[in-house]
């Protein structure tokens, strides 16, 4: 089975502007996670979705939001881009609804800086 | 709320020797653990997980880890590490029976380098 892909891999956006990023899970895993990782802030949970619905937020500013659609991809947007916001973006794939954290994949995540 | 310390930021084993990585967490009911390892550039790989049962858990690429309940730890351990070792290893606590979803909440990490 194909792993958990994202894309783009890297990415080099200005402040102020806004940026999507995606996640392909692995079939048949209906669950999809992000995190943020920082040196600074280190492994940081951004939002979980399953079945298309947000199950779980961190705490993070409304700039940052995602989706999924019904083929479980999904989308993370960003908006008004802050230096901050520089991370590694990573997407993080499981089975089923889970019960405190069921195995989840990890992808090779989006490298996002931002000048 | 939960959360997961890690204590050492760095640790340095010749390859050969045996090798523990602490991992204490703060959790209100029985949690839901885990030790990932992240290589430059790279995402998160499981090495192992504890869910219940058996308070000693292995892994790939000859990993273990105990849970123990009284000190609230979940170590990590070698018994002798090789060259390709050398990564960064992250503790993250699930939220257990409780529910929460898939959310993790991970440690700061220990990067490990292995001398020759």
């Amino acid at each position: 089975k194909a792993g958990v892909t994202q894309t783009p891999r890297y990415l080099i956006k200005t402040r102020g502007q806004q940026v999507t990023l995606s996640c392909s899970p692995i079939s048949g895993h209906r669950s999809v996670s992000w995190y943020q990782q920082t040196p600074g802030q280190g492994l940081q949970f951004l939002f979980e979705y399953f079945s298309e619905t947000q199950r779980n937020k961190g705490n993070f500013p409304g700039r940052f939001s995602g989706r999924q659609f019904s083929n479980s991809r999904s989308e993370m947007n960003v908006s008004t881009l802050e230096l901050g916001d520089s991370a590694l973006y990573l997407c993080a794939s499981s089975v089923g609804a889970g019960q405190g954290g069921g195995e989840q994949y990890f992808g090779p995540g989006t490298r996002l800086t931002v000048t | 709320a939960q959360s997961v310390t890690q204590p050492d930021i760095h640790i340095t084993v010749s390859e050969g020797a045996s090798l523990e990585l602490r991992c204490n967490y703060s959790y209100g009911a029985t949690p839901y653990l885990f030790w990932y390892v992240q290589s430059p550039g790279q995402g998160l790989q499981l090495l192992l997980k504890y869910f219940s049962g058996d308070t000693l858990v292995q892994g790939i690429k000859g990993f273990e880890a105990e849970f123990k309940r009284s000190q609230s730890s979940f170590n990590l351990r070698k018994p002798s590490v090789h060259w390709s070792d050398a990564a960064e290893y992250f503790c993250a606590v699930g939220a257990g029976v409780t529910g929460g979803g898939n959310k993790l909440t991970f440690g700061t990490g220990t990067q490990l380098k292995v001398e020759l």
